[in-house]
């Protein structure tokens, strides 16, 4: 089975930094990869998502990641980090689970923390 | 579109106490989701739906029942509320099965505290 892991539980920039979040996979073949955001008391939304092809995408919000095969990692970068940036990020990895059925396997988040 | 709607946002019940969390979605998604989410631990899957009729269990069902008479809403059962039942519950829908290229659609969350 797929698993998913965030190394760093909180991270803490400067408004105007440029800002790495990493996320780490381990699974046999390429899987689906999902970056997801939760604002303080909403639901997650999508930043960006990678199947195939170009292995750097852009999302939404000036968002970017990275998808490095040789060290199954998929990590999430913005080069200036904005206030409202300020919430959880969610690492997904989409692999099959047997028989032909596919599980969507979420990480535990990184807590981004802004300061001015 | 509303897309997903739940409800409520917040309830508080006692231990042995039942009730159903609602779950509605307008896109016209097959595929519907429950997840609960723990400080520190993630989302985990509850009960998930490929249709209306049809729905499974995901990692962690116990406790929980779910059913899905029509493609818009996925109602989550809790009977016999216990305190390891606290949490944030979130209901997603996509287009697509899970664990493939389609993006889940998440709603706001209902906050669950039981005492």
């Amino acid at each position: 089975a797929q698993s998913v892991t965030q190394p760093d539980i909180h991270i803490t920039v400067s408004e105007g930094a440029s800002l790495e979040l990493r996320c780490n996979y381990s699974y046999g073949a390429t899987p689906y990869l999902f970056w997801y955001v939760q604002s303080p008391g909403q639901g997650l939304q999508l930043l960006l998502k990678y199947f195939s092809g170009d292995t750097l995408v852009q999302g939404i919000k000036g968002f970017e990641a990275e998808f490095k095969r040789s060290q199954s990692s998929f990590n999430l970068r913005k080069p200036s980090v904005h206030w409202s940036d300020a919430a959880e990020y969610f690492c997904a990895v989409g692999a099959e689970s047997g028989a032909g059925s596919y599980q969507l396997t979420f990480g535990k988040g990184t807590k981004l923390s802004v300061i001015p | 579109n509303a897309g997903v709607t739940q409800t409520p946002k917040f309830r508080i019940l006692k231990i042995g106490q039942s009730m159903t969390l609602q779950c509605a979605q307008d896109m016209n998604h097959n595929y519907m989701y429950w997840y609960r989410q723990d400080p520190g631990m993630g989302l985990k899957l509850i009960y998930y739906s490929v249709g209306a009729g049809i729905t499974d269990k995901g990692e962690v069902p116990n406790g929980y029942n779910v059913s899905r008479s029509t493609t818009e809403d996925f109602p989550l059962r809790l009977e016999l509320a216990a305190p390891s039942q606290t949490s944030v519950y979130f209901c997603a829908s996509s287009h697509g099965p899970p664990g493939r290229s389609y993006e889940q659609y998440f709603g706001p969350g209902t906050r669950l505290t039981v005492t």
